[in-house]
């Protein structure tokens, strides 16, 4: 069965104080993985997929990277705005159609 | 383009009586997603359509749970009757085919309360 697990649940963070969000995960063959944004009240927003390890991808202040146990994004110099809380997911070779298996997510608070 | 519309946006029912959600998919998605997002938790698949036809329904409670999406296009997934445990908020989320390239887009969802 596919397994995601994101750490930390909750992270504080004054405003520029970079930091990385860790997700790991077993998966019998990885199609992809994916990043999301969920601000509160709102459904999922889709920031990212990466396919293999050694993969990165960007955008404005988050970095996301693929290893083959794990992934992490990163948040450089973050701002208020990216208070959210990030969802991770994986999407496995062979499963039904193309579902997601999402972590339960780490809720980030960004201070000014 | 439009997105991913659910209604209604909450509802507050009392156990043992029935609920049901819509969902209308962005434009020519084929594939259609209902997902369970408990309080403080990650989204979970209930089931998911390809057209009018289930893909995998593997973790749909069956016995209180149903789901149809008639044409191909609109959805709606009902509960009957509801038990305190579903209170969540109820996903739609849809995609365009099963290619890699596919991430999946989510509506607002149905914030639902069971007393």
């Amino acid at each position: 069965e596919d397994q995601v697990t994101q750490s930390p649940e909750a992270l504080r963070l004054q405003e520029g104080e970079s930091s990385s969000l860790n997700c790991s995960y077993t998966v019998s063959g990885l199609r992809g993985l994916f990043w999301y944004r969920q601000d509160p009240g709102k459904g999922p927003e889709f920031l990212f997929t990466l396919y293999s390890a050694g993969e990165e991808k960007e955008k404005e202040r988050l970095k996301a990277t693929l290893t083959k146990k794990e992934s992490f994004l990163h948040i450089t110099a973050p701002k208020p705005e990216d208070s959210a809380t990030y969802l991770c997911a994986v999407q496995a070779i062979g499963a039904a159609g193309n579902k997601l298996t999402f972590g339960g997510g780490t809720r980030v608070l960004v201070k000014p | 383009e439009a997105g991913v519309a659910q209604s209604p946006r909450y509802k507050i029912i009392e156990k043992r009586q029935s609920v049901a959600f819509w969902c209308n998919p962005i434009s020519g998605h084929a594939t259609l997603y209902w997902y369970q997002q408990i309080l403080g938790q990650g989204p979970k698949l209930l089931i998911q359509f390809q057209n009018n036809g289930v893909v995998d329904d593997s973790q749909l409670p069956k016995d209180r749970f149903s789901a149809e999406r008639l044409k191909g296009v609109d959805s709606t997934l009902k509960i009957q009757p509801a038990k305190l445990e579903d209170s969540a908020v109820y996903l739609c989320a849809s995609s365009t085919y099963r290619g890699r390239n596919s991430p999946l887009h989510f509506g607002n969802g149905t914030r639902l309360t069971v007393t």
